[in-house]
C-alpha cells in the first residue's frame, strides 16, 4: 500500500488529453472502491464507484478500472478541462458493516489550456 | 441530490474553547455519518463512524473525550472540539450515506484554527 505523506503524486497534462490516475489498494477482501474529486477548500466529491464483481464502468468522460489480482484501481478521464484540476483520491471499502472507507493519498491532477 | 452541508466553514477561536460543527444531510436519511481530519497535502483520516441512535466509534489514537460527537436524528451529526488547542488545528470534513454500500457524499469541510 501507499503510506500518507506530504508529497502527493503529481500529474500534468494538457486540456483536451485523456488523463490517467492510478491507485493500489491495500486490503484483498475490499469489495468497493470509489474515486473522489477534491477542490482547493472543498470536500471530496463523488465521481464514480465499482464493485468488486466488476472490473470496468463508466461513466460521463471517466472510466474506473479493478484489477483485483495486482489490486491496482486507475480512473481515466477523457479529453481532460482545466475544470478537472483538482486532487483524486481513491477509497476502499473494507467490507465492514459500516461501510468505512480508507483514503489512498491522492493524486494532484494539473491540466493545462 | 444527497447534499451534505456542513456549518460553520471556518471558525477561529482561542485556545481552550469548545468548537461545534454541524453536519447535515439536506435531501436523504443518513443512516451512517463519518467524521474525517485533514491536514494540508494529506489524505483523509477517518476520526470515527456515527449511526443515528448510537454512540459513534472512534478509530484507534482518537481521543473520545476530546472529539464529542453526537447523532441524534438521521440528518444531523455534531462533531465538537472540546477544549480546543493549536495542535487539533485542521480540515474537518463530514460525510452521510443512507444503506450500505452506497457512496458517501461528502460536506464541504470546517477549517478550524485555534490561536
Amino acid at each position: 500500500g501507499e503510506s500518507v505523506g506530504l508529497h502527493l503524486p503529481t500529474l500534468s497534462v494538457q486540456e483536451g488529453d485523456n488523463s490517467i490516475i492510478n491507485c493500489a489498494y491495500s486490503n484483498s477482501a475490499s469489495d468497493y472502491f470509489i474515486w473522489y474529486k477534491q477542490e482547493s477548500g472543498k470536500g471530496p466529491q463523488f465521481i464514480i464507484d465499482i464493485r468488486s464483481n466488476m472490473d470496468k464502468r463508466q461513466g460521463q468522460r471517466v472510466t474506473v478500472l479493478l484489477n483485483k489480482t495486482v489490486k491496482h484501481l486507475s480512473l481515466q478521464i477523457a479529453a481532460t478541462q482545466p475544470g478537472d484540476s483538482a486532487v483524486y483520491f481513491c477509497a476502499e471499502n473494507l467490507g465492514t458493516s459500516y461501510g468505512k472507507l480508507t483514503f489512498g493519498q491522492g493524486t494532484i491532477l494539473t491540466v493545462h489550456p | 441530490g444527497a447534499v451534505v452541508s456542513q456549518h460553520p466553514s471556518w471558525v477561529i477561536c482561542k485556545s481552550g474553547t469548545s468548537v461545534k460543527i454541524e453536519c447535515r444531510s439536506l435531501d436523504f436519511q443518513a443512516t451512517t455519518m463519518f467524521w474525517y481530519r485533514q491536514f494540508p497535502k494529506q489524505s483523509l483520516m477517518l476520526m470515527a463512524t456515527s449511526n443515528e441512535g448510537s454512540k459513534a466509534t472512534y478509530e484507534q489514537g482518537v481521543e473520545k473525550d476530546k472529539f464529542l460527537i453526537n447523532h441524534a436524528s438521521l440528518t444531523l451529526s455534531t462533531l465538537t472540539v472540546t477544549s480546543a488547542h493549536p495542535e487539533d488545528s485542521s480540515f474537518y470534513i463530514c460525510s452521510a450515506r443512507g444503506q450500505r454500500n452506497q457512496p458517501q457524499h461528502f460536506g464541504d469541510g470546517t477549517r478550524l484554527s485555534i490561536l
